[in-house]
């Protein structure tokens, strides 16, 4: 079964500073999916970002900068620039193709405080 | 644009009550779930359904129960409720295999079993 792993618990930035976010992953399957969610305090989950294995272009939006390496199984997130407005929970989650589609595996979560 | 509404939005039962949590969305999604989250584990599967009439088990079924009787509606049943089911419950919905494009997720239920 796939499995993601967030190593960082919690992360305290002070605003303007960059920070990434790493998120691993473990699956077999050579056709999957990788999703980032955004939970900030008010508690509703934000759809940020979704790429399938095929595509390693790296993505920028804005402020925030995905970095996907197969090699190493990394999908890292990084935000330029942060401010306060940042702070949330961010997961990361993985689904295969193969698999029952709608069984998609999230990480635990990272906590990033972003101080003023 | 609701998208997909939960309702209650908090919610405080004794242990071995029962009740529903109601999930609704009305964007003509076919694939709908359940997902609880707690600290430290991130988000887990339930229960999800491809489409009305078919329901499946996620991760964690054990203690809940789901039904589709319409696109529209999932609802997610707590049979006798434990403590070990406190948590927040999120409802999510995709077009097309929630696995595939993403999900849209409601705002949640918190649930706290005393």
């Amino acid at each position: 079964a796939q499995k993601v792993t967030q190593a960082q618990t919690e992360i305290s930035v002070v605003e303007k500073e960059d920070v990434t976010l790493d998120c691993v992953y473990e699956t077999r399957d050579t056709t999957y999916y990788l999703f980032w969610y955004k939970q900030p305090p008010s508690g509703e989950l934000v759809f940020l970002i979704r790429r399938n294995s095929f595509d390693e272009q790296n993505e920028i939006s804005g402020r925030y900068s995905w970095n996907f390496q197969k090699s190493t199984s990394s999908f890292n997130f990084t935000i330029t620039a942060s401010q306060v407005v940042d702070s949330a929970v961010y997961f990361c989650a993985l689904s295969e193709a193969l698999g029952d589609n709608n069984d998609m595996r999230f990480g635990a979560g990272t906590r990033l405080t972003v101080k003023p | 644009n609701a998208g997909v509404t939960q309702t209650p939005k908090f919610q405080v039962l004794k242990t071995g009550q029962s009740m529903t949590l109601q999930c609704a969305q009305d964007m003509n999604h076919e694939y709908m779930s359940w997902y609880r989250q707690d600290p430290g584990m991130g988000l887990r599967l339930i229960h999800y359904s491809v489409g009305a009439g078919i329901t499946d088990q996620g991760e964690v079924p054990n203690g809940y129960n789901v039904s589709r009787s319409t696109t529209e509606d999932f609802p997610l049943r707590l049979l006798s409720a434990a403590p070990s089911q406190t948590s927040v419950y999120f409802c999510a919905s995709s077009y097309s295999g929630g696995g595939y494009y993403g999900y849209t997720f409601g705002s949640g239920t918190r649930l706290t079993v005393v």
